[in-house]
């Protein structure tokens, strides 16, 4: 079936330091979205992208939609304690559903 | 905020029993759907559901699943033999637009004896 990869699936970082995960299809998307589930959370919305190569920020991330529009990349600048928890990009396939990538989860130590 | 409510919190059957998850979506949405997530992995996309009928369903949502929304804000997920296999958190969500800025609820976590 219709997949979106996701790496890396756990990552530590040092807080302060920066973090990114990558996304991708072999299928071109309408649109790709980001979530993020906090430990024993639920998955809450961050951020939508629909046009080939879109740049959105807010506040110290970045988020990314790749020119061929199968690619995705979130980019979190000089990480906190706060940012812990797994990241999910959510790729949505024309006239389908939406289907969510396998997560990184970021730890940070202080 | 407006939230996605999901009842009950946990949910404890034997394996061949019956199960109903139970939702309640926002209000004004209008698109809904079911996700799983097995202890530690993906979200893993069950049915989604519009104008009392299923849009899109995964390989996953097979005859033994089935979904409703008896009045204007229910929306139940049946299980009608459970599987040990099926044992998992299983997530509601709605969204104004298809597919677009999902709200999810705090999930039930099913487990299958």
């Amino acid at each position: 079936g219709q997949q979106v990869m996701q790496i890396p699936q756990y990552q530590h970082v040092q807080e302060g330091e920066d973090f990114t995960t990558y996304c991708n299809s072999s299928t071109t998307l309408s649109n790709i979205q980001w979530y993020k589930q906090r430990p024993g959370g639920h998955p809450v919305f961050l951020i939508q992208l629909v046009k080939s190569g879109e740049v959105k920020k807010q506040k110290r991330l970045t988020f990314q939609f790749g020119e061929a529009k199968k690619n995705s990349s979130l980019h979190i600048t000089a990480t906190q304690t706060t940012d812990v928890g797994t990241y999910f990009c959510a790729g949505l396939i024309y006239g389908t559903a939406l289907i969510f990538g396998k997560g990184t989860t970021l730890s940070v130590s202080s | 905020e407006p939230e996605v409510t999901q009842t009950p919190s946990h949910q404890v059957t034997q394996m061949g029993q019956e199960v109903i998850l139970r939702c309640v979506p926002i209000s004004n949405h209008l698109y809904f759907y079911w996700y799983r997530q097995i202890l530690g992995q993906k979200v893993e996309f069950l049915v989604s559901f519009y104008n009392n009928e299923i849009s899109e369903k995964s390989e996953i949502f097979d005859d033994q699943f089935s979904v409703e929304r008896p009045d204007g804000s229910n929306f139940t997920l049946k299980i009608r033999s459970t599987k040990l296999e099926d044992s998992a958190m299983y997530f509601c969500a709605s969204s104004g637009l298809q597919n677009e800025k999902l709200f999810f609820g705090s999930g039930t976590q099913l487990s299958v004896l």
